[in-house]
């Protein structure tokens, strides 16, 4: 099974900061990645599709990089509404395994 | 509108069954492959099932499999979770979630609001 490490596991955050949040896989994935926002209650929300791509109506402060085995997710300017819980899902091969999660707080 | 809704979470006692349902419209449920994905409470997530559009191809996660089958009626645009000799550890919200046939679209981009399991003597 592939296994996907992000990191941190948390990040005590502002209004206004850039974040950056990685995810690395165990072996090369290629871009078929996933990033998910959830929030408490919530069903988990795409938006970062094939590593790079942005969900249809996902504001543009969320980007996504890398290939093989790094990859991150950027928030360019933090905004109230983005602190939730951050995955990464890795669709290369089954099981489509999850990492443990990336909680963003109010610093 | 894409909609998935489950159903059918509940109250079971360790080693008992249930089934669970995922209603789809607004899109052509037969040509997507649809998955099962949980979260334990206060947990991550986690995939446990696939199913192709025509049934052909089913996978599990170790941690469910002979235990749990994946099923669809494509008439009836649904898609099922039979989960038998539950334990404890299966406790989750369940999640339906599609994932699409088309090489340039999004996988994942739709998930259904859960259900609750709750495994517990």
């Amino acid at each position: 099974d592939i296994q996907m490490t992000q990191s941190p596991t948390s990040l005590s955050t502002s209004v206004g900061d850039r974040v950056t949040i990685t995810c690395r896989a165990s072996q090369t994935i290629s871009t078929y990645l996933n990033w998910f926002q959830q929030k408490p209650g919530k069903a988990p929300k795409l938006l970062i599709y094939a590593a790079f791509s942005l969900q249809s109506e996902v504001p543009s402060r969320f980007s996504g990089s890398g290939s093989g085995t790094d990859f991150t997710l950027t928030i360019s300017s933090l905004q109230p509404e983005d602190f939730a819980t951050y995955y990464c899902q890795q669709i290369y091969s089954t099981p489509y395994t999850f990492g443990q999660g990336t909680k963003l707080e109010i610093k | 509108e894409v909609q998935l809704v489950e159903s059918g979470g509940g109250l079971v006692k360790p080693g008992g069954t249930l089934t669970l349902s995922c209603a789809a419209s607004g899109f052509i449920f037969t040509t997507y492959t649809m998955n099962w994905v949980r979260q334990a409470p206060g947990k991550g997530l986690e995939w446990v099932s696939s199913i192709s559009s025509g049934s052909s191809y089913i996978y599990y996660a170790d941690s469910v499999k002979g235990r749990f089958t994946i099923s669809r009626d494509n008439a009836k645009n649904a898609l099922y979770l039979q989960m038998n000799t539950l334990r404890v550890e299966d406790t989750a919200v369940y999640y339906c979630a599609r994932e699409t046939p088309y090489t340039s679209d999004p996988d994942f981009d739709f998930w259904g609001q859960g259900t609750l399991v709750t495994v517990s003597s």
